[in-house]
């Protein structure tokens, strides 16, 4: 079956530091991937998303690429702000449902 | 453009009673989907309406819990009797097919606590 795994958290990080979320996949198929957030006291939001190999998307400073090779979807952002703090799940879409992952819990400190 | 919206936002209930949430899709969207997400694990899928029929309700866990469409607009997740596991945070999310690059919008979620 289809299954997500996500870098564990909870990550603080200071602000203007490099992030790096891992997520790694396994599915059927050729599935679109996509990272979703989630700021206190808000609902999900799609953050970015790739739908074939090499696709690299790209939000507010925060890219991923699809990579089938290593079934990999690394969330990155070059510097992180205070306002970045959130919950972030990779997901990938396969037949019109969305597997997510656990969710990294983010605090970004001053 | 209004969004999915969810009522209600919180609902604290006891063990045995019965609950219902209601979604409210982003008009214009034909298919609405139910997740939840129990104690602070995975988000998980539970069903897929596409207008008023169920595409998809293989993550639906038990009897329980019934789902309606009526007339391919809003939708209610009833959970009848509650148990304690039904606990975490129900998502109603919406979208409008494009081939394969499809995406869905999310609600702001219900939390829902069985005591």
């Amino acid at each position: 079956g289809n299954s997500v795994t996500q870098m564990e958290g909870p990550v603080t990080l200071s602000e203007e530091a490099f992030l790096t979320i891992n997520c790694t996949y396994t599915a059927t198929g050729y599935p679109s991937l996509f990272w979703y957030v989630q700021y206190p006291g808000e609902g999900l939001q799609l953050l970015l998303k790739a739908t074939k190999a090499d696709d690299k998307g790209s939000n507010k400073g925060f890219e991923a690429t699809y990579r089938k090779e290593t079934t990999s979807f690394h969330l990155e952002k070059g510097s992180v702000q205070v306002s970045d703090s959130a919950v972030y799940f990779c997901a990938l879409g396969r037949n019109e449902k969305l597997t997510f992952g656990t969710g990294t819990r983010l605090t970004i400190i001053p | 453009e209004a969004g999915v919206t969810q009522f209600p936002s919180h609902s604290v209930i006891e063990k045995g009673q019965t609950v219902t949430l209601r979604c409210d899709p982003i008009s214009g969207h034909d298919n609405l989907y139910w997740y939840r997400r129990v104690m602070g694990k995975e988000i998980k899928f539970l069903l897929h309406f596409v207008k008023e029929s169920k595409q998809d309700e293989s993550g639906m866990p038990n009897n329980r819990f019934l789902a309606e469409r009526t007339g391919g607009t809003y939708s209610t997740l009833k959970v009848q009797p509650a148990e304690l596991e039904d606990s975490g945070v129900y998502f109603c999310a919406s979208s409008q097919v494009r081939g394969q690059t499809y995406e869905q919008y999310f609600g702001p979620g219900t939390r829902l606590t069985v005591t």
